[in-house]
């Protein structure tokens, strides 16, 4: 079984400071990573994906297999960036499994 | 393409009455996947279908609850007989195949609260 872990509940910045989103999951086989942001109002978006390894919003994420880690980051927060942010994971199998699944997410509030 | 819909956004229900959720996937999407989301809890997998089939359907609940995709009209999540515990958000996400590397897009969900 799959599992994804969002430690923060809240995570709260200065505009300018840097943001570090932590996700750390458990999967036996090879997992494929993805981040997905809800800003307020709005439905749930993928923000990256680690396959394509973009930088998408000033946003990077790198996964790192020994550590099981997938942590969201970006050198200067923007107020534009508050929002909910989940992690989420899919295992990548032949012949199908498409579910996700999600971390509790985490609150980021990006003060002034 | 106006994006995957959700209706009701909001539904009330009392307990022992039925709650139908409904999902209509984007345009030239044939795979639905159905999400609940219970208060301070991450989204959680329930059902994936694609037209007339349930392709996996591990995280739906064994009793009460049900899902369809038809060749024609929405996705149905139905769910009988509602209890106070079934008060969550439930989403709807659909994606034009099933096979790894497709993005799932949501839907705005639907807030169901049991009285």
């Amino acid at each position: 079984a799959q599992r994804v872990t969002q430690p923060e509940k809240l995570l709260s910045v200065f505009k300018g400071a840097p943001v570090e989103l932590k996700c750390n999951y458990s999967y036996s086989g090879s997992p494929e990573l993805f981040w997905y942001v809800q800003y307020s109002r709005q439905r749930l978006q993928l923000l990256l994906r680690h396959i394509s390894r973009e930088s998408i919003k000033g946003f990077t994420a790198d996964l790192n297999k020994g550590e099981t880690s997938f942590h969201l980051k970006k050198p200067f927060a923007q107020e534009e960036d508050s929002a909910m942010y989940y992690c989420a994971l899919k295992p990548i199998l032949t012949g199908g499994g498409n579910k996700l699944t999600f971390g509790t997410g985490t609150q980021l509030k990006v003060e002034l | 393409n106006a994006g995957v819909m959700q209706n009701p956004r909001h539904l009330v229900r009392r307990r022992g009455q039925e709650a139908r959720l409904r999902c209509s996937p984007m345009k030239g999407h044939s795979h639905v996947y159905w999400y609940r989301q219970l208060p301070e809890e991450g989204l959680k997998f329930m059902v994936y279908l694609q037209k007339e089939n349930i392709i996996d359907e591990s995280g739906m609940p064994k009793e009460r609850f049900s899902a369809e995709f038809p060749k024609e009209g929405p996705s149905i999540l139905r769910i009988q007989q509602v209890v106070r515990g079934d008060s969550a958000a439930y989403f709807c996400a659909s994606s034009p195949l099933g096979l790894g590397g497709n993005e799932q897009f949501f839907g705005p969900g639907t807030r169901l609260t049991v009285l």
